[in-house]
Parts: C-alpha cells; structure tokens; sequence
C-alpha cells in the first residue's frame, strides 16, 4: 500500500459525459502528479501541482483540467469524453517539487462506452 | 529532453542476478536517473534513483557509468515478483515513462 488513495476504482460512462477523478496524496506529500495508461500509448504523464499551485504540464488534453485543493488532494476533471479517453488513471504524489520517488495509487480505471 | 534507450523485454532465471540496462546518451548534468517498475495490474512503484555515484538500498543496486550516459539497475536475485515493467527515467524528460522493458522470470 503506497498510501496514495484514488477514487473510484472503476467508472464506465457514454461519450460527451464528464467525470471526475479524486486523488488523495500520503500524509505529507505536497506534489500530485496525473498519469494516463492506455494499450497504445503506455504511461503518460498529464499534470503536477505543488501545494496547490500546477508546475507542469505534459500530454493533457484541452477537456481535461485539475486542481489541488487547500487539503493537498487532488481532482482530474475529464469532459466531452471521448472512446479514446478509456484508460487507466493513476495519481501519485512525492514530498518535493522534484519528484524523486513519487509513489503511486491503484488508479482508476474509466471506461467510455 | 533526454532520450532513453531500454531492450523491450529480458528474461531471467528465478534467484539469478539480473542486469537491466538503460542508455541516456543526451542526459544533462544535472538530472537524475530514476528507476520505476510496473507489476501487473498495480500502479508504477519507485525502485531507486542516483546521480552520479552507485546506489543500494533494499531492492535494488543501481550502477551508473562515469561518463552518465548509461545505467543499470541490478536485482542481485530474481523472484517471481520480480516480473514487471522496467522504466528508467531521466528527471529532464519530466517524467516520460517510456515502454520500459519487460523482465520475465522464470521458475
């Protein structure tokens, strides 16, 4: 148990829906970072935020945004989904902004039927 | 961003050391080198990280070249628990996971 919490574990929605994924770091870990895995396209990574403020962006979509709240968790929202958003989304968090050893949660896994 | 070369998949007997090897030819002076691996259905897990010198800790050995521009994570003896996806990481490319490699064990 890496003490990174998501929830839920699994969602299945319809194409143009919206969603949100919830992330809560280990006790102490400031930085929360935002990945997607999907069968095509491996491990992505998506956002960071650093004690609520985000300090980078990778491979995230227009549709997609997130924020990390005054308590250090975190929500992923995903809009106008798409059959190719289905994927795995995992959360991890680290102490510092460097991200050294970022321990991850069990993901969630969203399904865009 | 620094490139990372990894071999797609290896296979190891079980409780026989394993060598994985990573290439980072373009890695700058000042990134890191991180290890992560990926069993299955279960989210990436931190394995170790260096700079510059050998590191140990419980898991693994990492063993970095002079020169930077390689490096290989050594599990000193496989278990099946072991079987996972390997990434190495270069702090510069803000966290591309990459395909890794795939190490199989075998009883």
């Amino acid at each position: 148990d890496s003490g990174v919490t998501q929830t839920p574990k699994h969602l299945i929605t319809a194409t143009g829906q919206r969603v949100t994924l919830r992330c809560s770091p280990r006790s102490g870990d400031l930085s929360v970072y935002w990945y997607q895995q999907s069968l095509d396209q491996g491990l992505q990574f998506l956002i960071q935020y650093y004690n609520g403020e985000e300090r980078a962006k990778g491979n995230i979509l227009e549709r997609f945004s997130a924020q990390q709240f005054p308590d250090l968790h975190s929500e992923l929202n995903l809009s106008s989904l798409e059959l190719g958003d289905s994927a795995l989304y995992f959360c991890a968090s680290s102490q510092n902004l460097a991200g050294n050893e970022q321990f991850f949660g069990p993901g969630t896994r969203l399904t865009v039927l | 961003d620094a490139k990372t070369t990894q071999p797609n998949s290896m296979e190891s007997n079980e409780e026989e050391p394993v060598h994985l090897p990573c290439n980072h030819s373009t890695i700058s002076g000042t990134d890191y080198i991180h290890w992560y691996r990926q069993l299955p259905s279960q989210g990436p897990e931190y394995v170790i990280h260096g700079l510059t010198s050998n590191v140990n800790n419980r898991m693994a050995s990492l063993a970095i070249a002079e020169d930077r521009k390689s490096s290989t994570l050594i599990l000193h003896r496989a278990t099946l628990r072991d079987a996972a996806v390997y990434y190495c990481i270069p702090t510069g490319n803000q966290f591309y996971f990459g395909t890794g490699t795939s190490l199989t064990v075998i009883p």
